[in-house]
């Protein structure tokens, strides 16, 4: 059974930065997409980003292009998101999450989530 | 951007009832739309792909139609633990969209 946990989260001030990643088991890490996904207090969820199985393609919602950037390392079973420029607006839950077999464009499973704190 | 709108923001059904939710696409998504249903303090399951397809693992009381720019997903029979959040998003264009929820409570 797949699952996911992530880690990394934590309180960083405006402007700062900080890196997530997300330890996957229990399927074949190397063979899937990866999307990260993120739920402010009260929100909805919202698309964050997306990395192809070899890393090879990436999409970034447009409130992170420029400031934050997926990557995985296959050999080490971790996707990361690196997280620049932070601002308030960035304060969620980040959760990563499995693509299908079939289709990029949906997630599961998702993992517990690390909360990502922006204040000074 | 495709903007998702999920109706009613608050929908309350006694258990053993049906509840109806409701998912519109401000363009066509195709069939390209899946369901997920989140707990307090949980990370959001997947319920319903490509529109009317469950999941593993899903009960049969959980059905999604629709096609297009309208959705609906039906709970047939409520449950206890069926009462949550309930969250469309559509996956025909970048970047992936999500509405903005239904709270499923108790009557």
């Amino acid at each position: 059974q797949a699952q996911l946990v992530e880690s990394g989260g934590g309180v960083v001030q405006p402007g700062g930065s900080l890196r997530l990643s997300c330890a996957p088991s229990g399927f074949s890490f190397s063979s899937y997409g990866m999307h990260w996904v993120r739920q402010a207090p009260g929100r909805g969820p919202q698309w964050v980003a997306f990395i192809r199985h070899d890393g090879g393609t990436k999409y970034y919602a447009d409130s992170v292009k420029g400031r934050f950037t997926v990557s995985r390392d296959n050999s080490k079973n971790t996707l990361y998101l690196q997280m620049n420029s932070l601002r308030d607006e960035d304060t969620a839950v980040y959760f990563c999450a499995k693509t299908s077999d079939s289709s990029w464009g949906w997630f599961d499973p998702w993992g517990q989530g690390t909360l990502v704190t922006v204040s000074s | 951007e495709i903007v998702m709108t999920q109706s009613p923001a608050t929908l309350s059904v006694s258990p053993g009832e049906r509840a109806t939710l409701s998912c519109k696409a401000s363009q066509s998504v195709s069939s390209k739309l899946v369901w997920y249903q989140q707990k307090r303090g949980q990370a959001p399951r997947l319920l319903i792909y490509g529109a009317s397809t469950r999941a593993t693992g899903i009960p049969a009381r959980f059905s999604g139609s629709g096609s297009g720019t309208e959705f609906t997903l039906t709970i047939s029979s409520l449950q206890s633990e069926d009462f949550a959040v309930y969250y469309c998003q559509q996956y025909d264009n970048w970047p992936l969209t999500f509405g903005q929820g239904t709270k499923l409570e108790i009557k």
